[in-house]
Parts: structure tokens; C-alpha cells; sequence
């Protein structure tokens, strides 16, 4: 398999901060990259996505930010809500158009 | 707007036997389904691709004879897991492709193994 992380990190957030999720993908020539957010025994919510042509996409409440540069992908969630709590993934469409998802972080947020 | 369905939701199987899931896109057809595990605490790992009509393409480490796919029509997959052990035990999620940026996600099976 591909993508498995052993731990997940977790961005603890005051209710009403913004929050930062980060993620690095594996493979320069991906060309489409969605973030999901996971709540417990679910499967993945689609939240936002974008394209190798952006650097940056908004959405409500939530911006995502692209660098192929480095590789680096970012979820900006504003205004932080207790229902935002869950695990977030970045997932990067490779070959075959094979969505790869990354390790994941879990956010909580605290009243 | 459109539907992955997964059946079971969960299942509980003795060890030695073999259990199916299917999945189903509800309201469009979907020619590509992608099955994924998961562990608690861990990420996605892709599976295979299911593909209608052809065989499926599986990732590396994944056993073909033991993970077996069937895409039959275009709206269902099936995963059937052959000779399922304990450490079969997770959480099985598929999706399915309608359009080339639009990937649909079910809700997953929870498979038991004991």
C-alpha cells in the first residue's frame, strides 16, 4: 500500500482561531489534489479541491493553498468550529487517476 | 446529489470464511471504483482498481486470490475477501469515478474477524 501513517498528528485549536492543516504529496507529476475530512467510522467527506494550474482555491470558511515547489499543500480553515473536529486528509490523483491519500491529521477543537 | 452505497455497513465473520461487500453508485455509472483500507488510527491505502468489465488492478502487497474484485456493471463492485484471518479486521471504503475530477466516496464497511 501507499500513504500509511503509524500516528496521527493532531492541531489542537481554540473555537473561533483559524486553522492550518498541512500535507506534503509524494508525486511531482499529480495533477489534482482534494482535501477530505473523516469523522469517526465514516468515510471521507469531500471539502475542497484544486488543480496543478492554481496555487490557491476558496471555498466557505475554507482556503486551500498549493506549492509544487516543494510539494506542500495546506487547508486553511477560518473560524474554527466544534463540528470541524474530525481527520482531514490531503489525497493527490496520480496514474490511472489513483486518488493517494496522505497520513491525515486529526484537528480538535476546543470550546 | 450523486451516491456511493456500501453494503454492509459492518459485518462480523467467523475466521476461515469469506465475506463481500459491494458498492454502488446510486445514481450515476461508474466505469473505475477503488477500494481502500483502512486501520484504526491510519490512513487510506488504496486496494485496487476495479475496473467494469476487466480486471481489477491491484496495488503492491495486495493479494489478488485473497482480495478478489468483481466490477460486473457499471454502477457495482464487489470486494469479496477469501479465507478472512483477524488481521483482515478494518475498515473497508470505496469510491467511484463519474467524471475525471469527480470521485464519489461510500461509507465503509466495518469488517470483523473472529
Amino acid at each position: 500500500g501507499e500513504s500509511v501513517g503509524l500516528h496521527l498528528p493532531t492541531l489542537s485549536v481554540q473555537e473561533g482561531d483559524n486553522s492550518i492543516i498541512n500535507c506534503a504529496y509524494s508525486n511531482s507529476a499529480s495533477d489534482y489534489f482534494i482535501w477530505y475530512k473523516q469523522e469517526s467510522g465514516k468515510g471521507p467527506q469531500f471539502i475542497i479541491d484544486i488543480r496543478s494550474n492554481m496555487d490557491k482555491r476558496q471555498g466557505q470558511r475554507v482556503t486551500v493553498l498549493l506549492n509544487k515547489t516543494v510539494k506542500h499543500l495546506s487547508l486553511q480553515i477560518a473560524a474554527t468550529q466544534p463540528g470541524d473536529s474530525a481527520v482531514y486528509f490531503c489525497a493527490e490523483r496520480g496514474g490511472y487517476n489513483k486518488l493517494i491519500f496522505g497520513a491525515g491529521t486529526r484537528l480538535a477543537v476546543h470550546p | 446529489g450523486a451516491v456511493v452505497s456500501q453494503h454492509p455497513s459492518w459485518v462480523i465473520c467467523k475466521s476461515g470464511t469469506s465475506v463481500k461487500i459491494e458498492c454502488r453508485s446510486l445514481d450515476f455509472q461508474a466505469t473505475t471504483m477503488f477500494w481502500y483500507r483502512q486501520f484504526p488510527k491510519q490512513s487510506l491505502m488504496l486496494m485496487a482498481t476495479s475496473n467494469e468489465g476487466s480486471k481489477a488492478t491491484y496495488e503492491q502487497g495486495v493479494e489478488k486470490d485473497k482480495f478478489l474484485i468483481n466490477h460486473a456493471s457499471l454502477t457495482l463492485s464487489t470486494l469479496t475477501v477469501t479465507s478472512a484471518h483477524p488481521e483482515d479486521s478494518s475498515f473497508y471504503i470505496c469510491s467511484a469515478r463519474a467524471d475525471s475530477y469527480t470521485i464519489y466516496f461510500g461509507e465503509g464497511s466495518w469488517l470483523t474477524v473472529v
